[in-house]
C-alpha cells in the first residue's frame, strides 16, 4: 500500500463547477501538506502549502487538512478550462529529511 | 525569470550509454532535490543536497546513478549504463531554509532510453 493515495481520475467537470480533489495518507508523522499543479510535459507548480490541520484559502483555491482522518482536500471554485491539468498532493515530515512524498496525481479536465 | 532551470529538456540515448543532466536552482536556495517521474505517477524522491553536502539518497538511486553539487550552486545527475527502465522525467527542485522550505520545481529533463 502506498503512503499517499490519490484517485487518478480522469475527472471531467463543466466550466464554473466546484472541483474537489482528495488524498489520504497513512503516515501520521506528515506535518506539511502541499498541492501542485502539473500541465502536460511540464514541471509541477506549487499551488498551496499548509502546515498541520486547518484550512487555507488563496483566490479560487482552498486547501483543507484533517490530520485526525489523514485526509487532505483541494477545492477549486469557478473552475476554468485553464485549470485542466494534473493535480498532485504532496507531504513531508518535520525534520528528518525534506523529501516530498507525492500521490499519483488526479487528472482534471474542465470543459466549456 | 529566476526559476529553476534544467538542461537538456529532452534526451534520447541508446541503452548502455551514459547521460548527464544539469540543474540550476533558484539563486540563493541552499537546498536542491532530484526526483524521477514516470507516466501516470507522482514524482519519486531520489536525493537532496544542502549546499554541497548530499544529505539523503533514496534506495531508488542505484549504483549507476550519481549526483553532485560541487560548489553548492548547480547540480548534475549522471546515469551510467542506461537501461530502458531509466526512461522517465527527471525533475529538479530547490528550496531555502530561510523561508518555509517550499520546493519549487524546474521543467524537467525527459529521458528516453532506446
Amino acid at each position: 500500500q502506498k503512503e499517499v493515495e490519490q484517485d487518478p481520475g480522469p475527472l471531467s467537470v463543466p466550466e464554473g463547477a466546484i472541483v474537489s480533489l482528495n488524498c489520504t495518507y497513512s503516515n501520521s508523522a506528515f506535518q506539511y501538506f502541499m498541492w501542485y499543479r502539473q500541465y502536460s510535459r511540464k514541471g509541477p507548480e506549487l499551488l498551496m502549502y499548509t502546515y498541520s490541520s486547518g484550512n487555507k484559502e488563496d483566490g479560487r483555491f482552498t486547501a483543507q487538512v484533517d490530520k485526525s482522518s489523514k485526509y487532505i482536500s483541494l477545492f477549486i471554485r469557478d473552475s476554468q478550462p485553464s485549470d485542466s491539468a494534473t493535480y498532485l498532493c504532496a507531504m513531508r515530515l518535520t525534520g528528518g529529511g525534506n523529501k516530498l512524498t507525492f500521490g499519483t496525481g488526479t487528472q482534471l479536465k474542465v470543459e466549456l | 525569470d529566476t526559476g529553476v532551470s534544467q538542461d537538456p529538456r529532452h534526451k534520447i540515448t541508446k541503452r548502455g550509454q551514459n547521460v548527464t543532466f544539469r540543474c540550476d536552482p533558484i539563486s540563493e536556495h541552499n537546498r536542491l532535490y532530484w526526483y524521477r517521474q514516470t507516466l501516470g505517477q507522482g514524482p519519486e524522491f531520489l536525493t537532496y543536497f544542502q549546499n554541497e553536502a548530499q544529505l539523503e539518497k533514496s534506495r531508488l538511486l542505484s549504483d549507476r546513478f550519481s549526483a553532485e553539487r560541487p560548489k553548492g550552486s548547480f547540480s548534475t545527475l549522471e546515469i551510467q549504463r542506461t537501461e530502458q527502465g531509466d526512461s522517465a522525467m527527471y525533475l529538479c527542485a530547490s528550496s531555502s531554509t530561510s523561508g518555509r522550505d517550499e520546493q519549487f520545481f524546474g521543467p524537467g529533463t525527459r529521458l528516453t532510453v532506446l
